[in-house]
Parts: C-alpha cells; structure tokens; sequence
C-alpha cells in the first residue's frame, strides 16, 4: 500500500521567514496531494492540494510543488504569522477503479510548525 | 467550519465497554470515511461508505464496526474497548466524483 514519510517533524521559525515542508510517497498511482492544517483541539482542514497533471500550485503564501518523478511533494509557506503556528499534515489518495470516487487519504506523520513573534 | 458534525465531542468509558460515535457528512455528500488518530500510529484511515455501502476498509480492528445510514449520516461502532483505543476519531466526507475530503471536529476517546 502507499506510504507517506514527511520531514521535518518539527520546525522552528521566527516570523517572516519561510517554511518549507517536505513528504514523499511509494505508490506512482497516487494523483491526488493535499495539506491539511491542524490546530489544538480541532479537525484537520484543508489549506491547498495538487493534483498529479499539475507541478505547482499557489494560494496567496502557500505553494505547493509535486515531482512525480522523484515521487516527492513540497509545501511552501511564506512570510509566516504566529497564526500559521499547527501542526500540518501531508497526504495521497488515488481515484478508485472507474473514477466514481477517491479512495482513503494516507498522511505523513506531521510537522509541528511554530512561529515566533 | 466544514460543514461536517460529530458527537459526542468527549467520550469517557471504562476497559471492557462499547460506544457508538456518530457523523453528519456535509449536505449532499454521499462519501463517509473514518479516521483514528492517536499520537504513536498518526492518522489512519478505518473504513469508507458511499451512499450506504462499505466501500473500503484501512486498519480497523475486528471489534470495530461502521454503517451510514439512509439519511446518509454514519455510525462508528467500538467494543470491547481497550486502553489503546483511546484516541481521536475523525470522519470526513467528499461530494460524488470529488477528492477532497472535509473533516469534522473529532470525538475523543479515552478509555480508563
């Protein structure tokens, strides 16, 4: 089954700077890469996702890249606010056999971002 | 607020019992899927139902069971609760040929 390893599983940054979170996956029919974002107490949300015809996608401070050669998947978040503080989580799914719909989602272990003032 | 409902939010049993968590997909969508998240296995996939069948099971144990109902909301069922069942349990929901999948707000369990 698919695999999802994401690095680093914290990360320290002061406000301002950049944040760069890395996963990469084992299955190559995997198509379909979304982030969530956790905060305490709460259900992860949705903050970006890629799909596997596209090779970068942006949303204000957030990009994400996808190599699917390298079967790997970035996300990129810039000029970081105290608020960006979560942990964040990446993940894979595939379109089930005959497209109807999109199977279970397979996330990383999650990368614990702070932000300092 | 993603439109998806769980109850109850905490849940405190004892070794031995059987809870019932329940989800309210998003209006329309057809697609449940369940979740556990616990700090030493992550988040990981349980089961999925499309319009009230089983469409796809991850690792969920044998004393764990789940329906949807007509209505489309979904019950996860847990017994023969262990001290290692205690966890966050999420369920999500995706609209008919979508992929993202919105989650709700978790039920905590914890099992004494």
């Amino acid at each position: 089954g698919e695999n999802v390893e994401q690095h680093p599983s914290t990360l320290s940054v002061q406000e301002g700077d950049s944040a760069v979170i890395k996963c990469t996956y084992s299955d190559s029919a995997s198509n379909y890469f979304p982030w969530y974002k956790q905060e305490l107490g709460k259900g992860p949300q949705l903050i970006i996702d890629i799909r596997s015809n596209v090779g970068e996608k942006k949303d204000q401070r957030i990009a994400v890249t996808l190599n699917k050669t390298a079967k790997h998947f970035s996300l990129h978040i810039t000029e970081t606010q105290p608020e960006d503080s979560a942990v964040y989580f990446c993940a894979a799914s595939k379109a089930r056999a005959g497209g109807t719909s999109y199977g279970k989602l397979t996330f990383g272990q999650g990368t614990i971002l702070t932000v300092h003032p | 607020d993603s439109g998806v409902t769980q109850t109850p939010k905490h849940l405190i049993t004892a070794t031995g019992q059987r809870v019932t968590l329940r989800c309210s997909p998003r209006s329309g969508d057809l697609s449940v899927y369940w979740y556990q998240q616990s700090l030493d296995q992550g988040l990981q996939f349980l089961i999925q139902y499309y319009n009230g069948e089983e469409r796809a099971k991850g690792n969920i144990l044998e004393r764990f069971s789940a329906q949807q109902f007509p209505d489309l909301h979904s019950e996860l069922n847990l017994s023969s609760l262990e001290l290692g069942d205690s966890a966050l349990y999420f369920c999500a929901s995706t609209t008919s040929g979508e992929e993202t999948q919105y989650f709700g707000p978790g039920t905590r369990l914890l099992v004494l």
